[in-house]
């Protein structure tokens, strides 16, 4: 079935390191993917999504290119903040269908 | 324009209690998805609900987990004689049309079910 996997963490940075966390996916078929964010005590929101081969999703400072060759989605950010520490989950959905399948998270925590 | 609220945040129950989760989606969305998250573990799909009908409940446990989303009022998860493989972070959704390719979910803050 489909499935995403993910960087396993946690990944500790300093501020203003260079952040990748890595994504692939297995699918039938071309899903779009996405990367949600969970800050403390909040729930997941979406950081930004692609739909097809070679878009790039941006938010934030984040970027993730969408790589079919590679069937890969991974989030980078060219200098963090204490304030971007959260859990980040990749996940991937077809259009029409009802469901989102994520990838297990990736805590990460940004020291000053 | 409120998020979707969930309640209670916080849940404790004893093996063989109900359990009983609550989820309000935004204003205006009719589609109301549930997840639950294992410890250590990514979000998994349990049920998809529109107001009166249950459309997708592949993921949801073949016994004791039922799933309601009445014309008024809010969505229930409802778990009965639980367990203590229950525990667990129950995580609600909704959105203003189906289909997730293309639509953005909007996520609650969630439940975090203990049984004890």
């Amino acid at each position: 079935g489909d499935s995403v996997t993910q960087m396993e963490g946690p990944v500790t940075l300093s501020e203003e390191a260079f952040l990748t966390i890595n994504c692939t996916y297995t699918a039938t078929g071309y899903p779009s993917l996405f990367w949600y964010v969970q800050y403390p005590g909040e729930g997941l929101q979406l950081l930004l999504k692609a739909t097809k081969a070679d878009d790039k999703g941006s938010n934030k400072g984040f970027e993730a290119t969408y790589r079919k060759e590679t069937t890969s989605f991974h989030l980078e950010k060219g200098s963090v903040q204490v304030s971007d520490s959260a859990v980040y989950f990749c996940a991937l959905s077809f259009q029409g269908a009802q469901k989102l399948v994520f990838g297990q998270g990736t805590r990460l925590t940004i020291n000053p | 324009n409120a998020g979707v609220m969930q309640n209670p945040r916080h849940l404790v129950r004893r093996r063989g209690q109900e359990a009983r989760l609550r989820c309000s989606p935004m204003k205006g969305h009719s589609h109301v998805y549930w997840y639950r998250q294992l410890p250590e573990e990514g979000l998994k799909f349990m049920v998809y609900l529109q107001k009166e009908n249950i459309i997708d409940e592949s993921g949801m446990p073949k016994e004791r987990f039922s799933a309601e989303f009445p014309k008024e009022g809010p969505s229930i998860l409802r778990i009965q004689q639980v367990v203590r493989g229950d525990s667990a972070a129950y995580f609600c959704a909704s959105s203003p049309t189906g289909g997730l390719g293309n639509t953005e979910a909007f996520f609650g803050q969630g439940t975090r079910l203990t049984v004890v």
